[in-house]
């Protein structure tokens, strides 16, 4: 069965530093989303990607986040320059054409920023 | 601004046993869709069943089900015959049907099964 995949599993990384992080949703899928989850909190919307664009983003997503699909597999979320408070579990989900509503997530990428 | 309780931060069932997990949900919109989420130890989001608002009739996976009550807004979950591979975090979401993408979420029910 297919499932959206995530790289790194785990990451640490410096307070200012950039941390890319990846995902590989399921092939037939147009929609994307990344989501977080802050220990002990509930899950968070970051962003939807539609065509190449961003259809959807919270509050959270400021400045300092971007997201990418570089090829025709991938879809990334940049933080560029991190902060203690990103430290959080950053989930990849996507979902099929005309059935956007229902999306399925990869394992998440634990972020732990010192 | 929609919103999803989940009242019970904590839940046990013994095995092979029936837990019923609740949600309650806030919105004034008539279409959007509602979901149970799984989430074990090893944090990966499990899509465990879906409902639409349009729909009637309570969705069923296997043991799963769904008590969805539109007019009071909520939405329990159903486990029957639990089985130790059930423990884990439940979340329930919920999303409106056209304008957004974004799921929101409860903050969750955690389930132990006892053996």
């Amino acid at each position: 069965e297919p499932e959206v995949t995530q790289t790194p599993s785990h990451q640490v990384t410096q307070m200012g530093q950039e941390v890319i992080l990846r995902c590989v949703p399921i092939s037939n899928h147009l929609y994307f989303y990344w989501y977080r989850q802050i220990l002990g909190q509930k899950v968070e919307f970051l962003v939807s990607f539609y065509n190449n664009e961003i259809s959807e983003k919270s509050e959270i997503f400021d400045d300092q986040f971007s997201v990418e699909r570089p090829d025709g597999s991938n879809f990334t979320l940049k933080i560029r320059s991190t902060k203690l408070e990103d430290s959080a579990m950053y989930f990849c989900a996507s979902s099929e054409p005309y059935r956007s509503e229902t999306q399925y997530f990869g394992p998440g990428t634990r972020l732990l920023v010192l | 601004a929609q919103t999803v309780t989940q009242s019970q931060p904590e839940m046990s069932v013994q095995e092979a046993e029936t837990v019923t997990l609740s949600c309650t949900y806030d919105t004034s919109e008539s279409d959007y869709y509602l979901f149970w989420y799984k989430q074990p130890p090893s944090r990966q989001m499990i899509l465990v069943i879906r409902q639409e608002a349009y729909k009637q009739q309570n969705a069923t996976e296997n043991r799963f089900s769904v008590n969805f009550q539109k007019a009071a807004k909520s939405f329990s979950l159903k486990i029957s015959d639990s089985q130790l591979g059930d423990a884990a975090m439940y979340f329930c979401a919920y999303k409106i049907g056209a304008g957004s993408y974004q799921l929101t979420f409860g903050k969750g029910t955690k389930l132990s099964v006892i053996p």
